[in-house]
């Protein structure tokens, strides 16, 4: 069974272009959070996402930062317009199920994103 | 708003020591996560822990929770170098889905 899949695994962006993250949950996992950690500082939670559903976006900027979780396909993180400031890593997890003992989540490897 | 404190956030230490790190969050939580993570890897689940009392082991690391003082521990016993890593306690709220994470603990074991 694959983990939590993450691609590309290091992106480089000019400032003013857009940053496209793709997260593939494990199989049978329906849940999907973006996490975002900034050099020497913990996961700080940007959004969780069911298919075709945002569930909670309270950890993600107003401006220029998306995400979706269509119903075929990768989990997509969207960041318009990058800026010097969105350099971090990028994680994404997923888990079978909210509630219960059962929802743990599993991190993939994480997106670095530097911007020039 | 649940805020999730590690301490130390530094810790250099001999092998063949012990040491207890702490995690402290501020409201009522449903469970907390211990991670490791090595430079520039993903995180790596060391233990989860779900109810008043819990105490799991793993090796040379135990963990325990005490939901009254919200409170957890992270012991290290007989620390080998292999043991470098920063951990990170991370608090699930109740009623939410979101992990709260601590800033980290920096580990060096020196031989």
């Amino acid at each position: 069974n694959a983990g939590v899949m993450q691609n590309p695994r290091h992106l480089v962006r000019r400032r003013g272009q857009e940053a496209r993250l793709r997260c593939s949950p494990m199989k049978g996992h329906s849940h999907v959070y973006w996490y975002r950690q900034l050099p020497e500082e913990g996961l700080k939670f940007m959004v969780y996402l069911q298919k075709e559903n945002i569930i909670d976006e309270s950890g993600m900027p107003k401006e220029r930062f998306s995400a979706e979780f269509p119903k075929e396909g990768p989990s997509i993180l969207r960041i318009q317009q990058v800026v010097r400031g969105d350099s971090a890593a990028y994680f994404c997890a997923s888990s079978p199920s909210s509630g219960g003992r059962n929802n743990e989540q599993f991190f993939g490897p994480g997106t670095r994103l530097t911007v020039l | 708003e649940l805020k999730v404190e590690q301490n130390p956030l530094f810790l250099s230490m001999q092998e063949g020591k012990n040491y207890t790190i702490y995690c402290n969050y501020s409201t009522t939580s449903d469970r907390l996560y211990w991670y490791r993570q090595d430079p520039g890897k993903s995180l790596e689940s060391l233990f989860v822990l779900l109810s008043n009392g819990a105490v799991k082991q793993e090796g040379r690391l135990m963990a325990s929770l005490d939901t009254k003082a919200r409170l957890s521990t992270l012991h290290i016993t007989a620390a080998v170098h292999d043991l470098s890593a920063t951990y990170f306690c991370a608090v699930e709220r109740r009623g939410s889905e979101k992990l709260v994470f601590g800033k980290g603990m920096k580990l060096t074991v020196n031989p």
